[in-house]
């Protein structure tokens, strides 16, 4: 059975730092993985898809790499902001037809 | 495009009552799901559907009930509400299938519900 973990489970830093959010899985066949930011109080927002056959997403300041031979995926952030403060969660897909396996989320505030 | 839409946003029910939550999505989507998020939880699958007349039980189906008649609806049912069942619950959509480019999963803003 798929299990998705995110270290740390919470993390405060200073405006302006780059920092990198992590999160392992244990099946390493899977078909794609899909990180989101969570305001609270609110729904899901994606930020980045990775399908297995890629190593990398970018979008503006984040990028998401894959490694899915050691089960591992990095959401790296630059130049962080307050309004980056979120909850980010990591799920991965086993195909295009199962759901999603989350993992319980990194909650980040960013200190102005 | 709407994208996936909830209904309602907040609903406060008494033990016992019953009541459906709807999502609806206009993306042409094949694959939707439900979830419920708690404090400490994270977000757990109640059910989901590959496509119309197509559902299937996720890790947490009791209490619940889904039926998937359209490819742009998919309703959850509460059949007796109880005080577990308090959580806010979101539904979720993707194109489905084997085609790699279109399986971003996209959530609706979610229902908070309240079981007395």
């Amino acid at each position: 059975k798929q299990e998705v973990t995110q270290i740390p489970a919470a993390l405060s830093v200073p405006e302006g730092e780059n920092l990198v959010l992590n999160c392992s899985f244990t099946d390493s066949a899977i078909y794609n993985l899909q990180w989101f930011r969570q305001d609270p109080g609110k729904g899901l927002t994606s930020l980045l898809l990775i399908q297995s056959s890629q190593r990398e997403q970018t979008s503006g300041r984040l990028n998401a790499s894959l490694d899915k031979s050691s089960g591992r995926s990095t959401l790296y952030i630059a130049a962080s902001q307050p309004g980056d403060s979120a909850t980010y969660l990591c799920a991965v897909g086993d195909s295009g037809n199962t759901p999603l396996v989350f993992g319980k989320g990194t909650r980040l505030s960013v200190i102005a | 495009n709407a994208g996936v839409t909830q209904t309602p946003k907040f609903q406060v029910l008494k033990t016992g009552q019953s009541m459906t939550l709807q999502c609806a999505q206009d993306m042409n989507h094949e694959y939707m799901s439900w979830y419920r998020q708690d404090p400490g939880m994270g977000l757990r699958l109640i059910h989901y559907s590959v496509g119309a007349g197509i559902t299937d039980q996720g890790e947490v189906p009791n209490g619940y009930n889904v039926s998937r008649s359209t490819t742009e609806d998919f309703p959850l049912r509460l059949l007796s509400a109880a005080p577990s069942q308090t959580s806010v619950y979101f539904c979720a959509s993707s194109y489905g299938g084997d085609s790699r480019s279109y399986n971003e999963q996209f959530f609706g803003p979610g229902t908070r519900l309240t079981v007395l």
